[in-house]
């Protein structure tokens, strides 16, 4: 399997240019995460969904933010219109259940990451 | 208080030492706990996870969870210069999200 799959692996724009990062999940996963980060602000959580559905967007900045998932194979992000405290490393994630004793977890599998640039 | 939290070093260790990287966290409720590891300017990967009290080893790995305490700890034998890199504790929290602390960075000296 080629793994999660990003692209651009790299953008670099102007501020108040429209933004769309773009993944495509490991095939057979069903959750798919979006991540932020910064040296000052870590890694934070944007968006997840499972099953190709927006379960949790608080992670979400503001309305600039937007993301869908319109199958299970492809997911974009979408900033508009794009600032310069948005230059961040985005890293989209996927992941399936796994059953244990203990109960169902989820590994994460990252993406390589796309490096914003808002100048 | 942030939910979870890690000294962020860097940490230096010389090689063939064990390194130790220490995790707490706030929810109580959290059940499984992970161990990321991030080389610069690459993805996170995942090397370890545990959610029993107690320790989980894993070739030169540790992971070790104390819940009474909130905290969990990463402890890697024999530390290689390529065992340098950022390394992220995560919880699962009640609330059913993956929350990610600061990282902490190791540095292995030859």
């Amino acid at each position: 399997d080629a793994g999660v799959i990003q692209s651009p692996r790299h953008e670099v724009t102007e501020m108040g240019q429209e933004v769309t990062l773009r993944c495509k999940p490991i095939s057979g996963h069903n959750s798919l995460f979006w991540y932020r980060q910064t040296m000052m602000r870590g890694l934070e959580l944007l968006i997840y969904f499972n099953n190709n559905v927006p379960i949790d967007d608080s992670g979400m900045p503001e309305d600039r933010f937007s993301a869908k998932m319109p199958n299970a194979s492809f997911s974009t992000l979408k900033i508009q219109p794009s600032e310069p405290r948005d230059s961040a490393v985005y890293f989209c994630a996927s992941s399936y259940p796994i059953l244990r004793t203990s109960g169902i977890y989820n590994e994460q599998f990252f993406g390589p990451g796309t490096r914003l640039t808002v100048l | 208080q942030k939910e979870v939290e890690q000294n962020s070093g860097p940490l230096s260790v010389p090689e063939g030492a064990i390194a130790s990287l220490n995790c707490t966290y706030s929810d109580r409720g959290s059940q499984s706990f992970f161990w990321y590891r991030q080389y610069s300017g690459k993805s996170p990967e995942l090397i370890m996870f545990i959610y029993s009290n107690g320790d989980k080893e894993d070739g030169r790995f540790t992971a070790q969870l104390n819940k009474a305490s909130q905290y969990v700890s990463l402890l890697i034998r024999d530390s290689q210069p390529s065992d340098s890199a950022t390394y992220l504790c995560a919880a699962k929290t009640s609330y059913d999200k993956v929350i990610f602390g600061p990282g902490t960075s190791l540095s292995v000296i030859p």
